[in-house]
């Protein structure tokens, strides 16, 4: 079974400030990783994801996340934030093929960051 | 085109009553997921549909939930005996599996369930 930790339930930072959202995660087996974005009543949408291969992801928006196996995480950043970037993140793990079982492409998510962006 | 489509949006219950929730996922998509998003719990996975395989149901928090998927296509969230705890938004999503894990989870926008 897969976990998945994010440290802050709550981001507030100033709009051009950079971010990062943290998502630490568990798992006995080899992993994809996942963020999803919710903005204010609408559904989730994925912002990137990472399978294999270069660690560092990039995704819409100007968000990008680097894996990091050793420590496993899976961050998530942004060099200069803007208003319309508010918003809750969702960091999210899946055991990766032929690894997961019956239960490949099952998604776990972590508890969600609220970012806030202030003018 | 189309995307995955819950219905209703909202339902208000009293204690007690069992309710039914929908979900018509994206034509093709072999899996098929339930969430439940409470505030300050983030997504909580419930059951999941993939293919003709059996489902994952190791996240259904009780007996009084059940789900099903007919035709491998709409698939039905029903909680019996309603209780205050369930009141959350309810999430279906779904998705085109393969090796290479290209498609990502489609989300629709949930039914907002309240207790009362």
């Amino acid at each position: 079974a897969q976990s998945v930790t994010q440290l802050d339930s709550q981001v507030p930072v100033f709009e051009e400030a950079p971010v990062e959202l943290r998502c630490n995660y568990s798992s006995s087996v080899s992993v994809y990783l996942f963020w999803y974005v919710q903005y204010p009543n609408q559904g989730l949408q994925l912002l990137l994801k990472y399978l294999s291969g270069s660690t560092l992801v990039k995704g819409i928006n100007g968000f990008e996340a680097e894996f990091n196996k050793s420590q496993t995480s899976f961050h998530l950043r942004k060099p200069s934030v803007h208003i319309s970037d508010t918003a809750e993140y969702f960091c999210a793990v899946s055991a990766s093929w032929g690894a997961g079982g019956t239960s490949y492409g099952k998604l776990t998510f972590g508890q969600g960051t609220i970012l806030t962006v202030h003018p | 085109g189309a995307g995955v489509s819950q219905s209703p949006s909202n339902k208000v219950t009293e204690k007690g009553k069992d309710v039914e929730l929908r979900c018509d996922p994206i034509s093709g998509h072999t899996a098929l997921y339930w969430y439940r998003q409470s505030l300050g719990q983030g997504l909580e996975f419930l059951i999941y549909f993939q293919g003709n395989s059996a489902p994952d149901k190791s996240g259904l928090p009780s007996d009084r939930f059940s789900a099903e998927r007919t035709g491998g296509s709409v698939s039905t969230l029903t909680i019996q005996r309603t209780q205050q705890e369930d009141s959350a938004v309810y999430l279906c999503a779904s998705s085109s599996l393969g090796s290479s894990y290209n498609s990502p989870l489609h989300f629709g926008n949930g039914t907002r369930l309240t207790v009362t």
